[in-house]
């Protein structure tokens, strides 16, 4: 089945400074979701991709998915300390999403 | 509008005694259901997901069991507790429809197994 990998495990910012996780693939996706877990939450669903080479954009968050379809970033610019949480990304094939391991953010105020 | 129900939020099981958690699904039709979990600090691991009544696909062999007994109620059960069965348990639906693949997550069972 898909699998999807997730670096970094963690990343500690500054407030204010950028930050971005990347999710790989050695097969072709055909769809890559983004999901935020604040602590103690559940992950909500962000946004979805479909298309090769396709951007979206939402405020400060820009999400890419690579022209070969086999990876995918989240991009924050100038972080809060709203932004801390887990960042997953996930790819459904035939009904099935599969999870990366997720991007722990901490920002420091 | 659909809304999942997961509970207890809580639970904490000695060792060796069964579990039964319960996740429900309204506003929808024919979801397809998914039980993760959820390590202290790490990523989803899925655990179960059906796509129909009485269709359940188990992803990694373990100690537990999954049951859909009606189209949006999906139960998580084990009949004897191990130490490594705690962790955070996650309920999802989604409708895979075309391109739309989103999960909805419902707030989750934190177990703890002493």
């Amino acid at each position: 089945g898909q699998q999807v990998m997730q670096i970094p495990q963690y990343q500690h910012v500054q407030e204010g400074e950028d930050f971005t996780t990347y999710c790989n693939s050695s097969t072709t996706l055909s769809n890559i979701q983004w999901y935020k877990q604040r602590p103690g939450g559940h992950p909500v669903f962000l946004i979805q991709l479909v298309k090769s080479g396709e951007v979206k954009k939402q405020k400060r968050l820009t999400f890419q998915f690579g022209e070969a379809k086999k990876n995918s970033s989240l991009h924050i610019t100038a972080t809060q300390t709203t932004d801390v949480g887990t960042y997953f990304c996930a790819s459904t094939n035939a009904g099935k999403s599969t999870f990366g391991d997720g991007t722990t953010l901490t920002v420091k105020p | 509008s659909q809304t999942i129900h997961q509970w207890p939020a809580t639970l904490v099981q000695p060792v060796g005694s069964p579990l039964s958690l319960e996740c429900t699904v309204e506003g929808t039709s024919n979801p397809n259901l998914y039980w993760y979990r959820q390590a202290a600090g790490r990523g989803l691991q899925l655990l179960f997901y059906s796509v129909g009544i009485g269709q359940i696909s188990s992803e990694v062999p373990q100690n537990l069991s999954a049951s859909r007994p009606q189209d949006r109620q999906f139960i998580l059960s084990s009949k004897k507790l191990l130490l490594s069965d705690s962790g955070f348990y996650l309920c999802a639906w989604s409708v895979f429809s075309g391109l739309n693949t989103e999960a909805f997550f419902g707030q989750g069972t934190r177990l703890t197994v002493v």
